[in-house]
């Protein structure tokens, strides 16, 4: 079936540092692909997201291509901030299955 | 625009209880989705509404079920509570013509059962 994989956390990295967090999926067809940030005690917020091949969803310093080729979606930003420290979750949408299927997160700790 | 809301906010129940969990979608969207989210994983898709029917439903047993109401809000039930159903259980609505890509996240109800 349908799945997307994350790198595990934690991950733990100083002010101004750069972020990569690996995303990778499987899926049947051809799914919209999303980040969301879950801040502590709080819900879901969507961060990004990208709808076909070779898309780049971008916020708030946030990047992440979607890469068919290699079905991955990684999480890039250039400067990480103290305030960016969540738990981040990559998702993927099929419009067969009207669900999005998440990965389990990754904990980001971002050190002054 | 109040965006998804849900309640309780908390809720401590006991093994073999009952609970309803309610959504309140946000203005303008008629699609209401439920996840469950266990402590440190990924929320687990539970069920669609859409049209006061369920849509699609993913791998949870009938002690889950729900309802949505003409007014778009939804309820999540959950019978004979086990210690495992424990988790924060999530509400998502969508206009049902934006599918994926308009899910808003309403910000949980955290069930803790013992």
């Amino acid at each position: 079936g349908d799945s997307v994989t994350q790198m595990e956390g934690p991950v733990t990295l100083s002010e101004e540092a750069f972020l990569t967090i690996n995303c990778t999926y499987t899926a049947t067809g051809y799914p919209s692909l999303f980040w969301y940030v879950q801040y502590p005690g709080e819900g879901l917020q969507l961060l990004l997201k990208a709808t076909k091949a070779d898309d780049k969803g971008s916020n708030k310093g946030f990047e992440a291509t979607y890469r068919k080729e290699t079905t991955s979606f990684h999480l890039e930003k250039g400067s990480v901030q103290v305030s960016d420290s969540a738990v981040y979750f990559c998702a993927l949408w099929m419009d067969s299955s009207y669900k999005l299927i998440f990965g389990s997160g990754t904990r980001l700790l971002v050190r002054p | 625009d109040a965006g998804v809301t849900q309640s309780p906010t908390h809720l401590i129940k006991t093994r073999g209880q009952q609970v309803t969990l309610r959504c309140s979608p946000k203005s303008g969207h008629d699609t209401v989705s439920w996840y469950q989210q266990a402590l440190g994983q990924g929320p687990q898709f539970i069920f669609q509404y859409y049209e006061e029917e369920e849509r699609q439903r993913g791998n949870f047993p009938d002690r889950f079920s729900g309802h949505q109401f003409p007014n778009y809000s939804s309820e999540l039930n959950v019978n004979a509570l086990l210690l495992g159903d424990s988790a924060l259980y999530l509400c998502a609505s969508s206009p049902r013509i934006a599918g994926g890509l308009g899910q808003y996240f309403g910000p949980g109800t955290r069930l803790t059962v013992t």
